[in-house]
């Protein structure tokens, strides 16, 4: 199993600052890693694809890099909006795991 | 634009079956385009990919709970459904349905929580 590691845990920023997310895998996954955004009591919103590909509806602020190992999700300058936890998750080997998560709050 | 909603019991006895189903609409469960799946939250911690199936009924598991899962379809109702067995606590968890497409989940369906408790 491909376990993924975030970090920080916990990032705490204030709103216009610029965020970067990490998340590193125990073995390569190529390009195939997404980013998902979860705010309280909703289910998480796909943000990223295949590494750097925004989904549908999500703002530029967030851009997504990285390849093999080590990924990163940056967000530009944080709205209040943006303030949630992030996960990233992988799939290999018809196998599907995330990682912890990473909370962004408000410092 | 596909949407999907999670139906079930929200209490489940331990050592019973949980069973949940997931109403796909906006679009056909049908389709060649995606699988379908169900992920876990238990409360305060991440999430868990449980297992996903195709809508001619292939399916694959989490290792780590594939001796207790399975997952259905059924294409005339244009849901999808998961049975778990021999729940424990360790099962309390929110449980959410999602289209998978390729190599991620979007879009999720709005979660509904399971307890495990006598």
């Amino acid at each position: 199993e491909i376990v993924l590691t975030q970090s920080p845990a916990t990032l705490s920023l204030s709103p216009g600052e610029r965020a970067t997310l990490s998340c590193r895998a125990s073995q390569s996954v190529s390009s195939y890693l997404a980013w998902y955004q979860q705010k309280p009591g909703q289910a998480p919103r796909l943000l990223i694809y295949d590494a750097s590909n925004r989904a549908t509806g999500i703002p530029a602020r967030f851009s997504g890099s990285g390849s093999g190992t080590d990924f990163t999700l940056t967000i530009s300058s944080l709205e209040p909006e943006d303030f949630a936890v992030y996960y990233c998750q992988q799939r290999s080997n018809w196998s599907y795991t995330f990682g912890q998560g990473t909370k962004l709050e408000i410092k | 634009q596909l949407q999907l909603q999670e139906s079930g019991p929200g209490l489940v006895k331990p050592s019973e079956t949980l069973s949940l189903t997931c109403t796909v609409s906006g679009g056909s469960i049908s389709s060649s385009s995606y699988y379908w799946g169900w992920i876990r939250q238990p409360p305060g911690k991440g999430l868990e990919w449980i297992g996903s199936i195709y809508y001619s009924g292939s399916t694959y598991y989490n290792p780590s709970l594939k001796s207790r899962v399975t997952i259905s379809v059924d294409t005339s109702k244009n849901q999808f459904s998961l049975k778990l067995s021999s729940v424990t606590a360790a099962d309390t968890a929110v449980y959410y349905c999602a289209t998978e497409l390729v190599r991620w989940f979007d879009p999720w369906g709005q979660g509904t929580l399971v307890t495990v408790s006598s």
